[in-house]
């Protein structure tokens, strides 16, 4: 099993560019989330989603966008690339209704200049 | 809103046991704690939960307080690979995990 992968590990935007993060985990999860971590900070959760078809937002889900049309994929989208959102995204997993533990990915490096 | 607040940083000595605190006063009667650590900037990785009875696995113990308020997690014999970022962690609301900004723990040899 490949676990919880990310792609791509590291990326540089220019301010106003839009691109999407890709998240997708292969262990049949339910759950799933995306959160941010500026540096010297804790993780913030910026989207979660509980199902296929069901998301909803975090704590600072303003200029993000998410869907599930799967239960593999939970890609994470930036509108409208801003300096703000330079950051290193983190994808997580849980399995729900057990031990609610967090998968992680690898995270993705974002730079916007 | 739940919240958890945790030391900054912390040393301990190679072989002696580490115990870091938390407190989560607001967290509520049916939350579990979680415990996850970071090493350098890699995924936070999983090391133990609980909610009212203290917990040991392979990797540390988890002392919970009678009132839920604080825990402790303890590393009963730390090595130089347990320097990390802790971070005690709880759910919000039933489905929205939050972490804290963590323990930066340095294992000194």
């Amino acid at each position: 099993n490949a676990g919880v992968t990310q792609t791509p590990k590291f990326q540089v935007l220019k301010t106003g560019q839009s691109m999407t993060l890709q998240c997708a985990q292969d262990m049949n999860h339910e759950y799933m989330s995306w959160y941010r971590q500026d540096p010297g900070m804790g993780l913030r959760l910026i989207h979660y989603s509980v199902g296929a078809g069901i998301t909803d937002q975090g704590e600072v889900p303003n200029g993000y966008n998410v869907s599930r049309s799967t239960t593999e994929d939970f890609p994470l989208r930036l509108l409208s690339a801003a300096p703000s959102q330079t950051s290193v995204y983190f994808c997580a997993t849980i399995r729900w209704a057990t031990t609610y533990e967090q998968y992680f990915g690898p995270g993705t490096r974002l730079t916007v200049t | 809103d739940a919240k958890t607040t945790q030391p900054p940083s912390m040393d301990c000595a190679e072989g002696r046991a580490a115990n870091l605190p938390c407190n989560h006063s607001t967290i509520s009667g049916n939350e579990y704690v979680y415990w996850y650590r970071q090493i350098h900037s890699q995924g936070p990785q999983y090391i133990i939960h609980g909610l009212k009875n203290n917990e040991t696995n392979e990797m540390a113990s988890l002392i919970i307080t009678e009132d839920r308020k604080s825990s402790t997690l303890i590393l009963p014999h730390a090595t130089l690979r347990d320097t990390a970022v802790y971070y005690c962690t709880g759910v919000s609301g039933g489905n929205q995990f939050y972490f804290g900004t963590g323990t930066s723990l340095t294992v000194i040899p």
